[in-house]
């Protein structure tokens, strides 16, 4: 079975601090890929990244920035001077390969970014 | 045109109405999926399709049906709607790669906002 957990559910930060959200995968496969989606407020998803198991490299994309932990089976997704537009809620996922693999989405952590 | 298209956009229904969401997708994906979103529970699968023929119930399938009517349609019913299935409802769609069927992701609809009264 794979699971995953975001902890936070709800984070508030003011305008221009650095903001990272936690992300908790479990599986029992060695090839598996991690998503990270941002819903926000009109509802649609959003696709910000995946990762895949056998690349640990961070990434940056200009204010966002990932870690990638397999130690710690964490992807953990920080935003750097965060802005108003950066308020919604971004879920975490995770899929395994395999014919039958579904994507498995953790509860979602609500980020409200207030000037 | 969206690549994955859901309608309707919102709907409030009243209980024990029949209702149906319906997908429709321009990916060509063989593919489709439904999800709900509830707040704090994140996206729950409902049901899958891996193709035509091919229907597999998910974690939440109690009180919902489905029809594959086309590689591209995959329809969500509620026999009989209650309140507590007021949510925001998902269709997706993704790529069959024999044993990679992640590195592409899913592609995901604008959603439905069902309301039931």
């Amino acid at each position: 079975a794979q699971k995953v957990t975001q902890a936070q559910t709800e984070i508030s930060v003011v305008e221009k601090e650095d903001v990272t959200l936690d992300c908790v995968y479990e599986t029992r496969d060695t090839t598996y890929y991690l998503f990270w989606y941002k819903q926000p407020p009109s509802g649609e998803l959003v696709f910000l990244i995946r990762r895949n198991s056998f690349d640990e490299q961070n990434e940056i994309s200009g204010r966002y920035s990932w870690n990638f932990q397999k130690s710690t089976s964490s992807f953990n997704f920080t935003i750097t001077a965060s802005q108003v537009v950066d308020s919604a809620v971004y879920f975490c996922a995770l899929i395994t390969t395999g014919t039958a693999s579904k994507l498995t989405f953790g509860t979602g952590t609500r980020l409200q970014v207030t000037l | 045109d969206a690549d994955v298209t859901q309608t309707p956009r919102n709907r409030i229904t009243k209980t024990g109405k029949r209702i149906m969401l319906e997908c429709s997708q321009t990916k060509g994906h063989d593919r489709m999926y439904w999800y709900r979103q509830d707040p704090g529970l994140g996206l729950r699968l409902i049901y899958y399709s891996f193709d035509v023929k091919d229907i597999n119930k998910g974690e939440i399938s109690d009180g919902y049906s489905v029809s594959r009517q086309a590689q591209a349609k995959f329809s969500l019913s509620l026999e009989s709607a209650i309140p507590n299935q007021t949510a925001l409802y998902f269709c997706a769609t993704s790529e069959s790669h024999q044993g990679n069927e992640g590195e592409y992701g899913y592609t995901f609809g604008s959603g439905t906002r069902l309301t039931v009264v």
